[in-house]
């Protein structure tokens, strides 16, 4: 069982680029959302997805795109990087409402 | 409004000490769920428990134990008998019912166990 899998694991950008964070589960889950890590502050939502073509908005969504068109994948776009957006970015999903997120194992992201 | 707060940002313990990491949270619901997570240096988050809001059993799983009180909205976690291998970052969560994969974090507690 792969769980949640994320790629790349590390990228670099300039500022102005834009890229795409791809995130596939095979666990069947319903539930996909992305997360940001920065020191001191938790992780914070970004973007999260109740199901294929369900998507909304979480904490801290300015700056980024998601899309669901298949209950695998759910992929986090970066449209015009920015400094502020260095951080680790981890996936998750979950089964049910109420059941525990499984996480993939970040992407470090360094925007210059 | 949710909020989940941790108050200890680091602790530092000699090994085989115990070591208790507070979790408060903040929530109007009545139906909500409780997790902590841990993140060792690797970078990657463990699952560790779920406690839903209408069980306040306590619970042990080795040197691990949960104190879940809904009166103080607390859900405090102790290490006993700590080990270096238990230096991590440790994130308490919270999860309200019916929100999808939304989940609230605290800031986190840094556990540094010397040997």
């Amino acid at each position: 069982n792969a769980g949640v899998t994320q790629t790349p694991k590390f990228q670099v950008l300039k500022t102005g680029q834009s890229m795409t964070l791809q995130c596939a589960q095979d666990m069947n889950h319903e539930y996909m959302s992305w997360y940001r890590q920065d020191p001191g502050m938790g992780l914070r939502l970004i973007h999260y997805s109740v199901g294929a073509g369900i998507t909304d908005q979480g904490e801290v969504p300015n700056g980024y795109n998601v899309s669901r068109s298949t209950t695998e994948d759910f992929p986090l776009r970066l449209l015009s990087a920015a400094p502020s957006q260095t951080s680790v970015y981890f996936c998750a999903s979950s089964y049910a409402d109420g059941r525990p997120l499984h996480f993939g194992n970040g992407t470090r992201l360094t925007v210059t | 409004a949710q909020k989940v707060t941790q108050a200890q940002t680091e602790i530092s313990v000699v090994e085989k000490e115990d070591v208790t990491l507070d979790c408060v949270y903040e929530t109007r619901d009545t139906t909500y769920y409780l997790f902590w997570y841990k993140q060792p240096p690797s970078g990657e988050l463990v699952f560790l428990i779920r406690r839903n809001s209408f069980d306040e059993q306590n619970e042990i799983s080795g040197r691990y134990s949960w104190n879940f009180q809904k009166s103080t909205s607390s859900f405090n976690f102790t290490i006993t008998a700590s080990q270096v291998v238990d230096s991590a970052v440790y994130f308490c969560a919270l999860r309200r019912h019916n929100q999808g994969g939304k989940l609230i974090f605290g800031q986190g507690t840094e556990l540094s166990v010397k040997p």
